[in-house]
């Protein structure tokens, strides 16, 4: 059966640091992989996409990679801040449904 | 905001009654979404619609019902619920799939008793 599954419930880094989640799956052959950045009793907020043929996308301190092969995402937080602390979520569709099936998410602590 | 509202934003119901939550938009956005979500098991898909009157099951589709009769509104409905559909229910709603972005509500806390 398909799976998504992202590397670690949760992760603590320091102030300053790179944090990388980590996205993967299998089963799938997604053609769109979004990452989404929730915080508590509120709805999930877009951060990136990235396409198949795509390998990286960059947005300011964020980056995220597609490895089509490895059926896995990075996704890059650098000079992470305490605000950056949250919930973050991977989603993938295939060609043609835009049905976007999501991980179970990694809850990032960024330490002061 | 976004556009988008989810009604009502708290209900507590009994087992074995019908719930419906409805989701508004102002956008009109053609993709319509409905998530649930549980701890553990992240955001799982209800169902989606990718139009008026066409819809589509996801993940976790059995024990709801969607209906999108004008483009603006979603509904999900719970027939007779059950304690397992006590849950966060979002809704989400994309424009196009070229940016991809699904903008989502705030969250529909629903406890079945």
């Amino acid at each position: 059966s398909q799976k998504i599954e992202q590397n670690s419930e949760a992760l603590n880094i320091q102030e300053g640091k790179t944090a990388t989640l980590t996205c993967n799956y299998t089963n799938y052959s997604p053609a769109y992989l979004q990452w989404y950045r929730q915080d508590p009793g509120r709805g999930p907020v877009f951060l990136l996409l990235i396409r198949e043929n795509e390998k990286e996308k960059r947005k300011e301190r964020l980056k995220v990679t597609f490895d089509t092969t490895l059926k896995q995402s990075l996704f890059h937080i650098t000079a992470s801040q305490p605000a950056d602390s949250a919930t973050y979520l991977c989603a993938l569709a295939t060609s043609g449904t835009y049905k976007y099936i999501f991980g179970t998410g990694t809850r990032l602590k960024v330490l002061a | 905001d976004a556009g988008i509202t989810q009604s009502p934003r708290h209900k507590v119901t009994e087992t074995g009654t019908p719930v419906t939550l409805r989701c508004h938009q102002t956008e009109n956005h053609r993709y319509m979404y409905w998530y649930r979500q549980d701890p553990g098991h992240g955001l799982r898909l209800i169902h989606y619609s990718y139009g008026v009157k066409d819809t589509d099951k996801g993940e976790v589709s059995d024990g709801y019902s969607v209906s999108r009769s004008k483009t603006e509104d979603f509904l999900l409905t719970l027939e007779s619920a059950t304690s397992s559909q006590t849950s966060v229910y979002f809704c989400a709603m994309m424009d196009s799939p070229n940016t991809g972005e699904l903008f989502f509500g705030e969250g529909s806390r629903l406890t079945v008793l």
